[in-house]
């Protein structure tokens, strides 16, 4: 198994600009979600799905889009990119929706606004 | 929603002594807590965790305790080492049963 992939590593974006970062995982999970990590503040979540076709948002969901077509499939979409984007994005999953399990993170996307 | 406090958010400590992070939680009805390490320039990755019918559970150096009473879980390293620098995160359920929570983080340092 592959585990948790997200596509690009690296971006550099200018503002204004849109596009979507890649997740994927082959575990057959049903949770996944979206953080992002800025220094001194931790793990924030931007988006998270508790299966295909449902999404809510999470604490910082301002500015992001998700959907959830495939059980597979999780990518965050960046409307108008803004400078305060700039940040380290993890896409994470876990088995089950009941918060007892652990998340399995991905590589992370760095992602530069200028 | 659930507030998530993790203390200390930095510490130093020398190699073969131990280490102790801190995390306090607000929502009574959280059942799991996890630990995640994150090596610099790395994904977080799943160190232990512990369930709410617990009170100790132990992995080798690491061990994490819980007391539901005062709403705080702690971990604890053993005998430290250099490569248990990292930055270390705990987490509580939150939201209903789905949303997780994420402490700020505490940077461990261990000096050879």
């Amino acid at each position: 198994n592959a585990g948790v992939t997200q596509t690009p590593k690296f971006q550099v974006l200018k503002t204004g600009q849109s596009m979507t970062l890649q997740c994927a995982q082959d575990m057959n999970h049903e949770y996944m979600s979206w953080y992002r990590q800025d220094p001194g503040m931790g793990l924030r979540l931007i988006h998270y799905s508790v299966g295909a076709g449902i999404t809510d948002q999470g604490e910082v969901p301002n500015g992001y889009n998700v959907s959830r077509s495939t059980t597979e499939d999780f990518p965050l979409r960046l409307l108008s990119a803004a400078p305060s984007q700039t940040s380290v994005y993890f896409c994470a999953s876990s088995y089950s929706n009941d918060r007892t399990q652990p998340q399995h993170f991905g590589d992370g996307t760095r992602l530069s606004i200028l | 929603g659930e507030n998530v406090e993790q203390h200390p958010s930095t510490l130093s400590v020398q190699e073969g002594d131990s280490a102790v992070i801190k995390c306090t939680y607000s929502d009574s009805a959280s059942n799991y807590f996890p630990w995640y390490k994150q090596e610099l320039g790395k994904r977080p990755q799943l160190i232990i965790d512990i369930r709410s019918n617990v009170g100790e559970k132990k992995d080798q150096r690491i061990a994490v305790t819980l007391n539901k009473t005062a709403k705080h879980f702690s971990l604890h390293i053993t005998e430290t080492q250099p490569e248990d620098s990292a930055v270390y995160f705990c987490a509580a359920p939150s939201g209903g049963y789905q949303k997780v929570t994420f402490g700020t983080g505490t940077k461990l340092q261990v000096i050879p």
